[in-house]
């Protein structure tokens, strides 16, 4: 069964380091999204995108979050200059295009820790 | 808008006895509403969802929820806890529409004993 893949599981970076996360969405997916878990909270909505562009984001997603499909297959969230608040888990997320499709498939995360 | 409310952050049952997982919500809209489970350093893991077919959701693993508009509830039971059912349960809601961002509740840790 096809899934979506996520790298690295761990991520440790220090304050203002520029990170990018990665994910590869299951292959006929259309849609791709970003949430976040920070430790003790609920997951929350980042960004969702669609050909080739943001079609939502949240009011976390600042300047400093930018999304990115540089291929076919990779989706890729970057973080500019990271502050002790972004560590949390990154989860991906995608989704068919199609009636009845509303069904998001989760990676398994990236645990962003910044020191 | 729309928001999500599990009322238990924890629940602790004995293996072969029952589960209730308790999950309100609030929309604006006629929702679509899901249950993820996730276990330890897993992904999120879908176990059922309601989009506005049967009430009553039947899901994997012997899971199953009932959509109750009046009460704005989406419950989820089982009726035999098994060890494997340990892990995180999240109530999601989601509008019909496209880009569908998800809302999540805050989670319910399910413990099982032997």
């Amino acid at each position: 069964e096809p899934e979506v893949t996520q790298t690295p599981s761990h991520q440790v970076t220090q304050m203002g380091q520029e990170v990018i996360l990665r994910c590869v969405p299951i292959s006929n997916h259309l849609y791709f999204y970003w949430y976040r878990q920070i430790l003790g909270q609920k997951v929350e909505f980042l960004v969702s995108f669609y050909n080739n562009e943001i079609s939502e984001k949240s009011e976390i997603f600042d300047d400093q979050f930018s999304v990115e499909r540089p291929d076919g297959s990779n989706f890729t969230l970057k973080i500019r200059s990271t502050k002790l608040e972004d560590s949390a888990m990154y989860f991906c997320a995608s989704r068919r295009q199609g009636q009845n499709t509303d069904t998001q498939y989760f990676g398994p995360g990236t645990r962003l820790t910044v020191l | 808008a729309q928001s999500v409310t599990q009322l238990d952050s924890h629940v602790s049952v004995s293996e072969g006895t029952p589960v209730l997982l308790r999950c309100n919500y609030s929309s604006s809209y006629s929702p679509s509403l899901f249950w993820y489970v996730q276990h330890p350093n897993k992904g999120l893991q879908l176990l059922l969802k309601y989009t506005s077919a049967a009430t009553l959701v039947k899901g994997i693993n012997g899971f199953e929820a009932e959509f109750k508009k009046s009460e704005t509830s989406f419950h989820l039971t089982k009726p035999s806890a098994h060890m494997s059912d340990a892990a995180e349960y999240f109530c999601v809601v989601s509008p019909k529409a496209a880009g569908n961002k998800l809302t999540f509740g805050g989670g319910t840790r399910v413990l099982v004993k032997p």
